[in-house]
């Protein structure tokens, strides 16, 4: 299976302030003959299920606040809230759906600070 | 507006056996490959299983391969979680994915119902 693997576990950010999340796998998840990233982000509130924010390691899904962006390529990817807002208090995860068995990250735990 | 729509979760028994359904709105079901993801209390996100949009290929997790059965209705757009043996481990919030093989990522997901398994 691929791992993916994400850093910080947590990080307490500041309203306003710019957060990053980092997401390693294991083997490149970019797919050669189309030069797409099969890495998606996604966002979890308590009590509710994950929403999709990326797909395709830096497309912003529709309605999705353009604070939010994603880079990387092969194996290194990244979330980025450039401006943290109270509602984006969540845990964010990477997954990649390079592999049939999709994996996620361990999930990172992003609070106000 | 898309919606998935789990039910059947509930406090089983080791050994024990439930079928979770998913009733799905708002998108043609027979055009989308579906998954299961669990979430263990606390814990991470967990892929269980993926069937095709026309239901004749089925992926496992390794955790769950054989004793876990995925199909579908799509006369009435329903998605099934066969769910055998049931192990301690098993416990989880299962939700319902619109998404996997070549609809790729997770696009929508249901609010989950809760399989609880103890004695």
């Amino acid at each position: 299976d691929i791992v993916m693997t994400q850093s910080p576990d947590s990080l307490a950010v500041s309203l306003g302030e710019r957060a990053t999340i980092n997401c390693k796998s294991s083997q490149s998840v970019l797919y050669s003959s189309s030069n797409k990233n099969y890495v998606a982000w996604y966002q979890q509130k308590p009590g509710q299920p994950p929403k999709l924010l990326i797909y395709w390691a830096s497309t912003r899904e529709s309605g999705v606040p353009d604070r939010f962006s994603g880079s990387g390529s092969g194996t290194d990817f990244a979330l980025t809230i450039s401006s943290l807002q109270a509602e984006d208090v969540a845990i964010y995860y990477c997954q990649q759906y390079y592999a049939i068995s999709w994996t996620f990250g361990q999930g990172t735990k992003v609070e106000m600070k | 507006e898309v919606q998935l729509l789990e039910s059947g979760g509930g406090l089983v028994q080791p050994g024990g056996s439930l079928r979770l359904s998913c009733a799905a709105s708002g998108f043609t079901f027979s055009n989308s490959a579906m998954s299961w993801v669990r979430q263990a209390p606390g814990k991470g996100l967990e892929w269980v299983s993926t069937i095709s949009d026309s239901g004749d290929v089925t992926y496992y997790a390794d955790s769950v391969k054989g004793r876990f059965t995925i199909s579908r209705d799509t006369s009435k757009k329903t998605l099934f979680l066969q769910m055998n043996s049931l192990r301690a481990e098993d416990t989880a919030i299962y939700y319902c994915v619109k998404g996997g093989l070549s609809s790729r990522w997770a696009a929508y997901w249901g609010q989950g119902t809760l399989l609880i398994v103890s004695s």
